[in-house]
Order: C-alpha cells, then structure tokens, then sequence
C-alpha cells in the first residue's frame, strides 16, 4: 500500500532534549516536505527536499534540521525543543513538484 | 505576499444538504489548486487537483471550481453524508523553486442527522 508513515504518533518531551521524528515513503518520490498545523495558522512548510541530500528551509525553518541521506527517508530533528514547538507535524511526498501530495498520519508533539 | 483565504471558518449542515465553500488567493505565479480533506487529528486527503485550465473536476460528491481569472474556488458538497464531517482545505501551488504549497486556514464542516 502505498503510504507515508511518521514515527511517533504522539510525543511528549521536556525543554532541550533532542528528539527525531522519523518520515518515510515506499513511493518512490523525491519531493518531501515537513509542515506544522497549528490553531487558527493551517498548514506551514518547515523544510522540504527535492531530492537526495538537496533540503531547503521553508515558512518557519527555525529550531528544526532535517536531512535526506535516501530517498524513502526525511526526519525532522529538534535540536533544543521548546515548547513553541509544541504542535501537529505532518510529512508529505509527492512524485514531482506539481504532483499530488501525500500525507502522513501526523505527530503530536508536546514540549513541556 | 502569497495568502489563501477560506470561508465560512466553519458550517454546520443537515445530512442529505448540500454546500459550498470558498476559497480566495493571491498566490502568483500559479501553478494549481488542489482541494484536501482532513478529519481531525489525521492527514489531508487529497480531493481534487485543478491546473490554470481547468473549470470545473467532480469527485463522486464533491466538485470543485475554478475561476483563474478572479482567482476563486470553490468546492460543492452534494447530499451530505455523516463521514463529510472534516475540514477542507484549500492549497494552492506556485510555479517557483520547489512549487510551495500555501494552504488556506481550511472550513470546518459538521454534518449534523
């Protein structure tokens, strides 16, 4: 089945302790891309990747690293978590820029 | 500054009603239009795809618009069922580096019984 799956679903964590939320796609893709959905904002773009070891920053790039070492894969790392990052984070994939995305299940995550 | 805006926020409607909603953007150059469904706590769905030449693109109950022109979509709703219960969301593509997606805030729909 084609899918793209985010670990974990949910996550709470304190101030300042490192954590990765992993992202991987079994189609193929080379467009991925990282979004926060916060109340009242929608959908923002953190980080995306248009291919292997090709990332650039998006809308709110800050306090977040990603890399693509493959193509399947695209975590989100937090370096120093805060809890303005306190949020519902979603990957995606699409085969090509204009294509159609595809979206993970999402993650909740908690920073206290 | 590329925006969509969506409305209503939010509706509630009777099972077997139909509705609409609306979105407006700015974004430019344009790419396409895409409509998402999003049932809380999940990931968006994806309903349609428009490119600039486009009108009109039905998915069993839904259709959505597009007026390039006025830069205006909308998407129809007919004989609303239970499982419509989400929000929708409209996102709208640029023909720039990476092809950005700008998301609207999305409407809230609530079919009641």
């Amino acid at each position: 089945e084609a899918q793209v799956t985010q670990n974990p679903r949910y996550l709470i964590t304190v101030t300042g302790k490192k954590l990765t939320v992993t992202c991987s796609q079994n189609m193929n893709h080379e467009y991925m891309s990282w979004y926060r959905q916060d109340p009242g904002l929608g959908l923002r773009q953190i980080y995306y990747s248009m291919n292997v070891e090709v990332t650039d920053k998006g809308d709110v790039p800050e306090g977040y690293k990603v890399s693509r070492k493959e193509k399947r894969n695209f975590p989100l790392i937090l370096e120093s978590p805060s809890p303005n990052q306190t949020s519902l984070y979603f990957c995606a994939s699409r085969p090509f820029p204009q294509g159609e995305a595809f979206f993970g299940q999402g993650t909740r995550l908690t920073v206290v | 500054k590329n925006q969509v805006e969506q409305s209503p926020q939010s509706l509630i409607i009777l099972e077997g009603k139909n509705c609409t909603l609306q979105c407006n953007y700015t974004v430019s150059p344009f790419s396409n239009l895409r409509w998402y469904k999003q049932d809380t706590g999940r990931g968006p769905v994806s309903l349609t795809i428009m490119t600039f030449s486009e009108n009109t693109k039905s998915n069993g109950r839904y259709t959505a618009t597009l007026d390039a022109d006025t830069k205006q979509s909308s998407l129809h709703i007919t004989a609303s069922q239970l499982s419509d219960s989400a929000s929708y969301i409209c996102v709208v593509s640029a023909q720039a580096a990476g092809n950005k997606l700008t998301f609207g805030g999305g409407t809230r729909v609530l079919v009641k019984p």
